[in-house]
């Protein structure tokens, strides 16, 4: 079956302006989960949800970031007022529940902030 | 928090040779340690992952121990192909969320 997918795959802004990066996670899997990976580093974690609601947002750095998971499945990850320091690779993973169940990662997107 | 610390940071082995790539975390709640394979521009995939309930699961060519008391686990590739090149990245957890090491570079030289 289809995995998770990401759009875009690459993103090339301006500072100060305002990104939205969307995933859609495996069919049927209720937890979704967005990192981010710097170059160099491992994923680090952004916020969890489980199901339409955020669980955990304790990873977001600010609040110029914010993610929202409406109907449960697909979600959108909101960055305003961009800073070069966002430039990273924004990863989402999905598991069929939470706890501590195996997370399939998306390819990711890949954010450029000039 | 947990803090994950995963060395070494490159490893470079000839192919048929064995690879060892280690961490330690410091929260005594995390139970469940997974292992992920990064290849460049690509995703991170799930290699093998074990539980704190077992001292040691294997895969194949692949291998992982844990020691709880020592807050230390390790990932063993044996017989290593040039294919087997990658970031690998180890992680810890007592919940959902996913807390990485930096990664290994691990090359495989024909």
């Amino acid at each position: 079956g289809a995995g998770v997918s990401q759009t875009p795959s690459n993103k090339v802004t301006e500072k100060g302006k305002y990104v939205e990066l969307r995933c859609d996670p495996i069919s049927g899997h209720t937890a979704l989960y967005w990192y981010r990976q710097s170059l160099g580093q491992g994923p680090e974690f952004l916020i969890y949800f489980q199901g339409t609601g955020a669980a955990d947002d304790s990873g977001l750095p600010n609040d110029r970031f914010f993610a929202v998971r409406p109907e449960g499945s697909v979600s959108t990850l909101k960055i305003q007022r961009t800073e070069r320091g966002d430039s990273a690779v924004y990863l989402c993973a999905s598991s069929l529940a939470g706890g501590t169940n195996e997370q399939f990662f998306g390819p990711g997107t890949r954010l450029t902030v000039l | 928090g947990e803090n994950v610390e995963q060395h070494p940071s490159t490893l470079s082995v000839q192919e048929g040779d064995s690879a060892v790539i280690k961490c330690t975390y410091s929260d005594s709640a995390s139970n469940y340690f997974p292992w992920y394979k990064q290849e460049l521009g690509k995703r991170p995939q799930l290699i093998i992952d074990i539980r704190s309930n077992v001292g040691e699961k294997k895969d194949q060519r692949i291998a992982v121990t844990l020691n709880k008391t020592a807050k230390h686990f390790s990932l063993h590739i044996t017989e290593t192909q040039p294919e087997d090149s990658a970031v690998y990245f180890c992680a810890a957890s007592s919940n959902y969320k996913l807390t990485f090491g930096k990664g290994t570079l691990l090359t495989v030289n024909p």
